[in-house]
């Protein structure tokens, strides 16, 4: 397995409350994703970083934020949780996409509840 | 834009019966097309990818898919189903756009192996 660990696992937390996520990778792999699963809709894109200091959006970005100030370390930031934000979060890593096909390895994932 | 489609949101077989998990994909690039699967409160793990050197792709557990140009399909398939293959798996295309190789994922595909 990738060495990429998650957390915490599991956090309840209220409305209104700012929560961070962490995604800390040995691999040295430049790329990290952060990624939200809810049913019905596979894996979605929240925000990505191609390298230290470097992260664009992704297709569901509203109400994250995201920093990486170290290759290992990629954090996710709910500023106010929403009820909305209720979901599963995994990370993943690739190495650099250049020529070849770039698979992601996954974490394992962190179960977030907003009451 | 690029896109991915399962077919069938859940399918159910018999122990020592074939798999036939359907995945039908759009793209306007030469695709990069995996197959992940997930385990119950697990992360993913890549089963198999597509890398164009051939349309046959043999993957772990005894998994295989067919990329099939004229038709847009990827199907994932196994001929003799196991307990432990009960899982979600999911149908992915590779989007080479921007500063990243983000990863489109289909809605799942819940298998059930009944006894």
């Amino acid at each position: 397995d990738a060495g990429i660990t998650q957390s915490p696992r599991h956090k309840v937390t209220e409305t209104g409350t700012p929560v961070t996520l962490r995604c800390h990778q040995t691999e040295n792999h430049r790329y990290m994703y952060w990624y939200r699963q809810d049913p019905g809709h596979g894996l979605r894109l929240i925000h990505y970083s191609y390298g230290v200091k470097d992260t664009d959006k992704g297709e569901v970005s509203d109400g994250y934020s995201v920093s990486r100030s170290k290759t290992e370390d990629f954090l996710l930031t709910l500023e106010s949780a929403t009820s909305s934000q209720t979901s599963v979060y995994f990370c993943a890593i690739s190495e650099f996409p250049g020529q070849g096909v770039h698979e992601q390895y996954f974490g394992p994932g962190t179960r977030l509840t907003v009451t | 834009a690029q896109s991915v489609t399962q077919l069938d949101s859940h399918v159910s077989v018999s122990e020592g019966t074939p798999v036939l998990l359907r995945c039908n994909y759009s793209s306007s690039y030469s695709p990069s097309l995996f197959w992940y699967v997930q385990h119950p409160n697990k992360g993913l793990q890549l089963l198999l990818k597509y890398t164009s050197a051939a349309t046959l792709v043999k993957g772990i557990n005894g998994f295989e898919a067919e990329f099939k140009k004229s038709e847009t399909s990827f199907h994932l398939t196994k001929p003799s189903a196991h307990m432990s293959d009960a899982a979600e798996y999911f149908c992915v295309v590779s989007d080479p756009g921007g500063s990243s190789y983000k990863l489109i994922f289909g809605s799942g595909t819940r298998l059930l192996v009944r006894p």
